[in-house]
């Protein structure tokens, strides 16, 4: 099964605020963690990807935290536009570490 | 664009037909994969292919064949399938198998498969 899930289903942010999405994972051994966003008609689309070895990492308008103690994951995308409406998923290793499992999706919605 | 490239876009096939979906990347990588996505669900991971070998099937029914030609190509070729599998089929590439820190897996836009 899955390793990893996220909070919700929807998140509706008008443009300018900063969005967060969250994601939990159950496997405690899981040592790399990264996100996705699919937009309409596309594959997913690498954002960015981080390490167990890390609490934070930084890109372009986006930073990806992860808390260990309490097996969580979140994405912050900053001053949110249009363009960021997409369905986003965080995705781990399986067990092997030969393969990337998906997590459940969040569709983000941006209003102007 | 996207550096991993399918074909057909779009695919609708009767149960009793026979046909193939083509993936081509030339970024050389070595790792290539087929997932499923239904609508409004994550994809799923079918097979994994590393230097040209099939390291993972993950009890995809045979109806669903895989075949890497070269280190470039990926197909699956398709046999008597169900409404079910009804569904978009992403290729995807990495450098090694697994992906990893700095060398994510690499998505095709799909082929959005319809069975009649």
């Amino acid at each position: 099964g899955e390793s990893v899930g996220l909070h919700l289903p929807t998140l509706s942010v008008q443009e300018g605020d900063n969005s967060i999405i969250n994601c939990a994972y159950s496997n405690s051994a899981s040592d790399y963690f990264i996100w996705y966003k699919q937009e309409s008609g596309k594959g997913p689309q690498f954002i960015i990807d981080i390490r167990s070895n890390m609490d934070k990492r930084q890109g372009q308008r986006v930073t990806v935290l992860l808390n260990k103690t309490v097996k969580h994951l979140s994405l912050q995308i900053a001053a949110t536009q249009p363009g960021d409406s997409a369905v986003y998923f965080c995705a781990d290793l399986n067990q092997a570490g030969t393969a990337l499992i998906f997590g459940k999706g969040t569709t983000l919605s941006v209003s102007s | 664009d996207t550096e991993v490239t399918q074909t057909p876009k779009h695919l609708v096939m009767g149960m009793t037909n026979k046909k193939s979906l083509k993936c081509e990347q030339h970024m050389g990588h070595r790792a290539m994969y087929w997932y499923k996505q239904k609508a409004k669900k994550p994809p799923e991971l079918m097979f994994v292919y590393s230097y040209e070998k099939l390291s993972i099937n993950e009890s995809v029914p045979s109806r669903f064949s895989p075949e890497c030609p070269n280190s470039s190509l990926l197909n699956l070729h398709l046999h008597a399938l169900q409404p079910e599998d009804s569904a978009l089929y992403l290729c995807a590439s990495s450098q090694t198998q697994g992906g990893g820190y700095n060398s994510p897996l690499h998505f095709g836009n799909g082929t959005r498969l319809t069975v009649t």
